[in-house]
């Protein structure tokens, strides 16, 4: 069974950090790239960064570049995202999904985030 | 940004009622569009890939169509199981983005 594990939320001071990890299971990772979607409270999805298969390239939304890193340890299947300098606007739910925009920006004709991890929350407050 | 207007926001519905959802972009994005299902404190699912494919496993009740700008999700006969928030989202080009959803509700 195609599994995604979200794990590492909690609750972190402005200027905090925090590192979330996604464990996947069921299907063979390395061929795969892998995305991190938020949700804030009571608000609809927002796309947050990309990688590639074998780590070679990223994406990242403008509201997290320069603060977030995305990064993924094909070894152990895992996906890593590291949120440093966080913000309020920072709180949501933290999703990893399976899939995402390839070298060029778009999208797999067999489909992108056909999976999803649980999500994990993230809560920036002082 | 491309941005994805859906619409309604809020749809009152019944079972057993034909439900439409559409959804506009800003540019136009050939079939790059896909529909979600998310229901309260659960992931999102996916529903159809491609404006139009049927992912695997989704009831033959949804459907999408749609190409350019203007995308359409329908339920041809709703369930207990299907009121729930339904999102579009665009797969073209980077950043890559969703619409603000339409919550089907009783």
């Amino acid at each position: 069974e195609v599994q995604l594990l979200d794990s590492g939320g909690g609750l972190v001071q402005p200027g905090g950090s925090l590192r979330l990890s996604c464990a996947a299971s069921g299907f063979t990772f390395n061929n795969y790239v892998m995305t991190w979607v938020r949700q804030a409270p009571g608000k609809g999805l927002e796309w947050v960064s990309t990688i590639s298969d074998s780590g070679g390239y990223t994406f990242y939304a403008e509201s997290v570049k320069g603060r977030f890193t995305i990064s993924r340890d094909n070894s152990k299947s895992t996906l890593f995202l590291q949120m440093n300098s966080l913000k309020d606007e920072d709180t949501a739910i933290y999703f990893c999904a399976r899939g995402g925009p390839n070298y060029y920006g778009s999208g797999s004709p067999q489909g992108d985030f056909d999976c999803w991890g649980q999500g994990t929350l993230v809560t920036v407050s002082s | 940004d491309i941005q994805m207007t859906q619409s309604p926001s809020f749809l009152p519905a019944s079972v057993g009622d034909r439900i439409n959802f559409t959804c506009r972009t800003s540019h136009t994005i050939s079939n790059y569009v896909n529909w979600f299902q998310q229901q309260p404190g659960k992931a999102p699912k996916l529903l159809v890939y491609a404006a139009s494919r049927l992912h695997s496993g989704v009831p033959s009740r949804f459907s999408g169509s749609g190409f350019g700008t203007d995308f359409t999700l329908t339920i041809s006969s709703l369930q207990p199981e299907d009121f729930a928030t339904y999102y579009c989202q665009q797969s073209f080009s980077t950043p890559w983005t969703f619409g603000q959803g339409t919550k089907v509700e009783v």
